[in-house]
C-alpha cells in the first residue's frame, strides 16, 4: 500500500527558532498533501492543504506566515514552523490521498516540543 | 459547516462483548464517511468506508442518513481491538477530511 513518511519523528527546539518538518510519499506521487495538528487526546485539526506547484490553502484561523508550507515536488511537502513558541508544541501529521480520491494515507507524525 | 461528533471519549468493554462506537455527522451535502483507527504507537490508518459496505476485522458501519449517524459495530470485541477510533467525513470541496474527536476503545480481559 501507499506509504507516507515524515522527518523528523520528534524535535525539540528553543523558543524563537524555526523548525522544518518533511512529508514524503514514498511509492506514489501526490499533487496534494494535508497537514494536521493533533493535541493530546484530541482530534486531528486540518491546518492546510499543500498543493504541488501552487500556494497552500490554509484553514481558517491558521497563520500563513507562521506555518509555511512548500510543496517542492510530487513526493515532498514541507511544513516550517517559524519563530516557534511553546504554544506551537504539538503533534503534526501529514497525509496524502491515494488512488481513491477520498482515501488518505497518513504519516507517522512529528512531535514538536518548543522550550 | 460540516461537523463530526463522537460523544464517547472512552469506551471500555470486556472481551467477547459487543462494541458500538457512536458517530454523528452534520453536512449539507451527500456524505462520505470513514472510520480510521490508530493503534498504540502506530499511524492513523483507514478501517472502513461506508461506500464499500465492507466488514474489516469484524467491524461494520452503516450510514443512516435519517439519523445522520455512522456508528461502528463489532459483535464480539477482541483484545487487539483496543485503539483510538476516529470517525471522519469527506467533503468533496478541497478533498478534505473532517475528523471527530475520537473514541478510545479499551477491551478488557
Amino acid at each position: 500500500g501507499a506509504v507516507v513518511s515524515q522527518h523528523p519523528s520528534r524535535v525539540i527546539c528553543k523558543s524563537g527558532t524555526s523548525v522544518k518538518i518533511e512529508c514524503r510519499s514514498l511509492d506514489f506521487q501526490a499533487t496534494t498533501m494535508f497537514w494536521y495538528r493533533q493535541f493530546p487526546k484530541q482530534s486531528l485539526m486540518l491546518m492546510a492543504t499543500s498543493n504541488e506547484g501552487s500556494k497552500a490553502t490554509y484553514e481558517q484561523g491558521v497563520e500563513k506566515d507562521k506555518f509555511l508550507i512548500n510543496h517542492a515536488s510530487l513526493t515532498l511537502s514541507t511544513l516550517t514552523v517559524t519563530s516557534a513558541h511553546p504554544e506551537d508544541s504539538s503533534f503534526y501529521i501529514c497525509s496524502a490521498p491515494g488512488r481513491s480520491y477520498n482515501e488518505q494515507f497518513f504519516g507517522p507524525g512529528t512531535r514538536l516540543t518548543v522550550l | 459547516a460540516q461537523r463530526v461528533t463522537q460523544p464517547e471519549k472512552l469506551l471500555s468493554v470486556f472481551k467477547g462483548a459487543p462494541v458500538e462506537l457512536k458517530c454523528n455527522y452534520s453536512y449539507s451535502g451527500s456524505p462520505e464517511l470513514f472510520w480510521y483507527v490508530q493503534y498504540s504507537r502506530q499511524r492513523l490508518q483507514l478501517l472502513l468506508r461506508h461506500i464499500s459496505r465492507e466488514s474489516i476485522k469484524g467491524f461494520t458501519a452503516d450510514l443512516n442518513k435519517g439519523e445522520t449517524s455512522f456508528h461502528l459495530k463489532k459483535p464480539f470485541a477482541q483484545e487487539e481491538d483496543s485503539a483510538m477510533y476516529y470517525c471522519a467525513l469527506f467533503t468533496g470541496g478541497g478533498n478534505k477530511l473532517t475528523f471527530g474527536t475520537g473514541t478510545q476503545l479499551k477491551v478488557e480481559l
